[in-house]
């Protein structure tokens, strides 16, 4: 069974451009959450989606955007990019809603 | 606000060794508490889910601990290897937004390395 997919998984923008991420999850899975890692603020929570709908939000500007396919299948948008905004973002997908995550490998994000 | 500590931020232990990772968190309001590992530029991978009306859960070598009511989760990993080197990350699951059960809170992890 196929993991929880991220692509791309590098990726180098310049200040003010915008990035999309994308995540497969577990084929199933229906809630798909993103994460930011930074060395300096660890694991931080920037939103959740199930069925379609965001369910829940994280302390992030607006900025920050996302959605979620049919399919599952889920992507999250960056605009104005900022040099504080390199990171590993990373997608996590789970069967139900109080089941186990399960994260993919993650983008790097690295901002210039 | 739920904070997630974990203590120590790094050990390292000779191989064969049995260790405990400790994590503490301040709001006992849980559903579930979450062991992840994670290796030098990877993801996140999933060890071991403890609900909150459960004390413990065990999978081969690695048994986790919950007390909700002193807001503490132990992880014990029996006869160390080298191949356990990694970052162990506690994340809990609060109730705060709602119940959903996508918004884990993580500690900052405990770096281990296991030495041949």
């Amino acid at each position: 069974k196929a993991g929880v997919t991220q692509t791309p998984r590098y990726l180098i923008k310049t200040r003010g451009q915008q990035v999309t991420l994308s995540c497969s999850p577990i084929s199933g899975h229906r809630s798909v959450s993103w994460y930011q890692q930074t060395p300096g603020q660890g694991l931080q929570f920037l939103f959740e989606y199930f069925s379609e709908t965001q369910r829940n939000k994280g302390n992030f500007p607006g900025r920050f955007s996302g959605r979620q396919f049919s399919n599952s299948r889920s992507e999250m948008n960056v605009s104005t990019l900022e040099l504080g905004d390199s990171a590993l973002y990373l997608c996590a997908s789970s069967f139900t809603s109080t089941g186990e995550l399960f994260f993919g490998e993650g983008s790097r994000l690295t901002v210039l | 606000k739920q904070e997630v500590t974990q203590i120590p931020a790094a050990l390292s232990v000779p191989e064969g060794e049995n260790l405990v990772l400790n994590c503490s968190f301040t709001d006992s309001a849980i559903y579930n508490l979450q062991w992840f590992r994670q290796d030098p530029g990877k993801g996140l991978t999933s060890l071991l889910l403890i609900q909150s009306s459960q004390r413990e859960q065990t999978s081969g070598r690695l048994n986790a601990s919950l007390d909700k009511s002193s807001g503490r989760s132990t992880l014990y990993i029996a006869a160390s290897q080298p191949g356990d080197s990694a970052t162990y990350l506690c994340a809990v699951s609060s109730d705060y937004y709602g119940g959903s059960q996508g918004n884990l809170i993580f500690g900052k992890g405990t770096k281990l390395s296991v030495k041949p």
